[in-house]
């Protein structure tokens, strides 16, 4: 049951330029959103989150943007840079649950 | 504070086999969960433990086990290991899970099933 869904499985853009990453997930316990991060090798990190109450949350170059009606939401980076290339995994949490995206293999060329 | 320690980082086995591996969670942390990694799936929850209780399971085979100890630590057994097994086998931990807290994860263990 694919409860947290990416459909881009590869985004690939131009240093300098924004990404964004898009998730949709369809279970309305889920009340807290999370954006982690992996390089090849290593477990995801954590890079951003925001609750149901909020509708935007940023982080330097780094902003959340969370549509509860749409069950959506995306992460923006701006401006993009080649170190931002790896896999971003969204995830949705709630209910002593969370669950994870397939993942989008962002590429941000020089 | 050290961070989430999985081990071995890798592992070979063969068909029929049975494996377990270990995660150490951060200290503090009581919430353990466990996630498969693989090309074109992403993170496929397994199951959560939290003060050595099962609290959530995902959708796998019941050849997927896991338990937790008093400690926290947590350990999770596939046994009669099949080919589509292979992957990255992910451990995270956290405060409580599914409270607005962010989980921790390991470097995983690499898992080849031949």
């Amino acid at each position: 049951d694919q409860q947290v869904k990416q459909n881009s499985p590869s985004l690939s853009v131009q240093e300098g330029r924004i990404s964004i990453l898009n998730c949709d997930y369809t279970n309305s316990m889920f009340d807290y959103f999370l954006w982690y991060k992996k390089y090849p090798a290593e477990g995801p990190t954590f890079l951003i989150s925001i609750s149901s109450i909020k509708d935007k949350n940023e982080d330097g170059r780094f902003t959340v943007f969370l549509n509860k009606s749409a069950k959506h939401l995306s992460l923006h980076i701006v401006p993009s840079q080649p170190g931002d290339s790896a896999v971003y995994f969204c995830a949705a949490s709630g209910n002593n649950d969370m669950r994870f995206g397939a993942g989008t293999r962002l590429t941000v060329k020089p | 504070k050290a961070g989430v320690t999985q081990t071995p980082r890798y592992l070979i086995k063969t068909r029929g086999q049975q494996v377990t591996l270990s995660c150490s969670p951060i200290s503090g942390h009581r919430s353990v969960s466990w996630y498969q990694q693989t090309p074109g799936q992403g993170l496929q929850f397994l199951f959560e433990y939290f003060s050595e209780t099962q609290r959530n399971k995902g959708n796998f085979p019941g050849r997927f086990s896991g338990r937790q100890f008093s400690n926290s630590r947590s350990e999770m057994n596939v046994s009669t290991l099949e080919l589509g097994d292979s992957a990255l086998y992910l451990c995270a931990s956290s405060s409580d899970i599914g409270t607005n807290e962010k989980l921790f994860f390991g470097s995983g263990t690499q898992l080849s099933v031949l």
